[in-house]
């Protein structure tokens, strides 16, 4: 079963705009991580939160995790044509189980 | 270091036969994830190994589903059966035992089951 929720399922941008995605799950967790998946391909991680982080910066990703409302949201600045992919948050609890949520589909148009 | 590889890559069976897929990990990584994804959805657990053990297996996986990892390197997941519902990317990833889990994916083997 998946714990994450992603929103929304699908993102259209232009290039250079923005994209924000959020994810929420629903119990306490250890980290959240961000993956992309190119279509047919495996996943690739992107960036990682700590559970008692609140931020986070990776070249163009801005991660943000709130605990107390259980979501997070990534944020793709300056989007490129060749950021569009699928974005999979991802949990970890207390064990080694990472749970995925069902991604958003995010289309950049050059 | 050649990252996490899957074999075969695309599996075409027919319902009712066995299917076996590989995994082969980052050789310093001794924990190995299964996952399950269909179109449009995202990966869903199946099991874990850390080296050898099989430390949790979904309620997802069915009887007609085994994984192993005999000597804690290289990991194979039969279908036994199989059915149309089977018919999904199987994914593999693995891991080192640091507690941050970033889990590093092979390119997945496509199933279809006709």
């Amino acid at each position: 079963s998946q714990q994450g929720e992603e929103d929304p399922q699908a993102l259209s941008i232009q290039e250079g705009e923005n994209a924000t995605m959020n994810c929420s799950y629903k119990t306490s967790i250890n980290n959240l991580q961000w993956y992309r998946q190119n279509s047919g391909r495996g996943l690739v991680h992107l960036i990682l939160i700590r559970s008692n982080e609140r931020e986070k910066h990776s070249g163009r990703l801005r991660v943000t995790l709130d605990t107390s409302k259980k979501s997070s949201s990534l944020l793709i600045t300056a989007s490129r044509a060749a950021d569009t992919a699928s974005y999979f948050c991802a949990t970890r609890g207390g064990g080694f189980k990472t749970i995925f949520g069902a991604g958003t589909r995010l289309f950049v148009k050059a | 270091d050649t990252g996490v590889s899957q074999d075969p890559r695309h599996k075409i069976t027919k319902r009712g036969q066995n299917v076996t897929f590989r995994c082969d990990p980052i050789s310093e990584h001794n924990r190995l994830y299964w996952y399950r994804q269909t179109l449009g959805q995202g990966p869903e657990f199946l099991t874990y190994f850390q080296n050898e053990a099989q430390l949790e297996k979904s309620r997802l996986l069915s009887d007609r589903f085994s994984a192993e990892r005999p000597k804690g390197s290289f990991s194979t997941l039969e279908i036994q059966r199989t059915e149309q519902g089977d018919s999904a990317m199987y994914l593999c990833a693995s891991s080192t035992t640091g507690d941050t889990g970033e889990l590093f994916f092979g390119e997945g083997s496509r199933l279809t089951v006709l």
